[in-house]
């Protein structure tokens, strides 16, 4: 699986949009991109996923370059519950593992 | 539904003791994960299993041991711990699908070993 690189920490200030960037370079044709997040010391909640295509939920938008060469989570109005940190993971959708890098730390300031 | 289930929620040990991990899902998912965390870091995979009656070693498997008892059930068993081992253990599972491969995680287990 394709590796991803992510900064240890943003700040976002409450009410606008969170823009959360992941490089995964070597990322290969039928590789997916997942986003998840930890809250404190909960275990990890999936977000939103993607191959090609934008993709949105009632969560998040994930934005995939043309190249997929990254991609940029969006939280379109971050509130102080968003405060987490956010996990960019890159593999194939029949692979059996999950790895998960140190992810970008969100502090959502009022 | 209560998704994925870890049991204990907290646990001390002596260096040296054994326990078991215990964890369980009820989402009809072929595969289960158990990942270690440690303070400030990431999730580190030990071991997973991507169907009943298989098991496959992660990043981290030394000192450690699992079973796939069934389709839902899902163990790791510290034989001999070590302080190294102190860390936050989640189990997770996944179901099938292109596009459905998606994890979800357990509570956690916050193991402390003396």
């Amino acid at each position: 699986d394709a590796k991803t690189t992510q900064p240890p920490s943003m700040d976002c200030a409450e009410g606008r949009a969170a823009n959360l960037p992941c490089n995964h370079s070597t990322i290969s044709g039928n590789e997916y991109v997942y986003w998840y997040r930890q809250i404190h010391s909960q275990g990890p909640q999936y977000i939103i996923h993607g191959l090609k295509n934008n993709e949105t939920n009632e969560m998040a938008s994930l934005i995939i370059t043309e190249d997929r060469k990254s991609s940029t989570l969006i939280l379109p109005h971050a509130t102080l519950r968003d405060t987490a940190v956010y996990y960019c993971i890159v593999r194939l959708p029949t692979g059996n593992q999950f790895y998960f890098g140190t992810g970008t730390s969100l502090t959502v300031i009022p | 539904n209560a998704g994925v289930t870890q049991t204990p929620k907290f646990q001390v040990l002596k260096t040296g003791q054994s326990m078991t991990l215990q964890c369980a899902q009820d989402m009809n998912h072929n595969s289960m994960y158990w990942y270690r965390q440690d303070p400030g870091m990431g999730l580190r995979l030990i071991y997973y299993s991507a169907s009943e009656g298989t098991t496959d070693k992660g990043e981290v498997p030394n000192g450690y041991n699992v079973s796939r008892l069934n389709k839902r059930e899902f163990s790791l068993r510290l034989e001999s711990a070590a302080p190294s081992q102190t860390s936050v253990y989640f189990c997770a599972s996944s179901g099938q699908g292109t596009g459905a491969n998606v994890l979800t995680f357990g509570a956690g287990s916050r193991l402390t070993v003396l």
